[in-house]
């Protein structure tokens, strides 16, 4: 089966740093996805990361370790706009089946 | 199109009607998805298609769900006989598979009300 794991809540102050971690089991992992998802809106793309390691665009990051099943979306300079959920998603298996965890809803807070 | 679009953005129908819900690609993706989001809850997977192929319907809730694709663009997706616990927010999404440039993106959904 697939397992997609991330933190239900996490609040944070503006103007910090925050990271949102999600720790994946499937077979046959391709990659992973970070979306955003304002409240009420549909799911925004944020990063797809195929390979090992940091990718940096702008004031996120998203990090991938395959050999542990790990990845985090690093947040910078938080804004109260970033108040949403986020979501990690695997794609994976022979017929790239893409997997959704239930998503990591942040507060930003003044 | 520039983007994924859905159609109808919002439903109301009666419990027992028959709905049909339409999501139009990005033009060339291959693959695409849709799943189901109560208010509130994560994305629940309903079914994929690689082309015109649908290689898992398993999370497609009862025999009432039915999904089609169509010379690899159009998708549409069938209730039947509605029932209140139907009741969500329908998205669906299309996949470029590109290996590190893979993107995926979604339309901006079909809320469906069963009254």
């Amino acid at each position: 089966g697939q397992n997609i794991d991330q933190p239900t809540e996490m609040t944070a102050t503006e103007g910090a740093i925050v990271q949102i971690n999600c720790t994946y089991q499937t077979s046959g992992f391709n990659g992973l996805f970070w979306y955003q998802q304002h409240a009420g809106e549909a799911p925004t793309f944020l990063s797809y990361n195929v390979l090992d390691g940091l990718e940096e665009k702008g004031r996120f990051s998203s990090f991938l370790s395959r050999s542990k099943g790990y990845s985090y979306l690093l947040l910078k300079e938080l804004q109260m706009k970033d108040s949403a959920s986020y979501l990690c998603a695997a794609l994976s298996g022979g017929y790239q089946k893409v997997t959704f965890g239930t998503g990591t809803k942040l507060q930003v807070i003044p | 199109g520039a983007g994924v679009s859905q159609s109808p953005s919002n439903k109301v129908t009666e419990k027992g009607k028959d709905v049909e819900l339409r999501c139009d690609p990005i033009s060339g993706h291959t693959a695409l998805y849709w799943y189901r989001q109560s208010l509130g809850q994560g994305l629940e997977f309903l079914i994929y298609f690689q082309g015109n192929s649908a290689p898992d319907k398993s999370g497609l809730p009862s025999d009432r769900f039915s999904a089609e694709r169509t010379g690899g663009s159009v998708s549409t997706l069938t209730i039947q006989r509605t029932q209140q616990e139907d009741s969500a927010v329908y998205l669906c999404a299309s996949i470029e598979q590109g290996g590190i440039n893979t993107e995926a993106f979604f339309g901006q959904g079909t809320r469906l009300t069963v009254v």
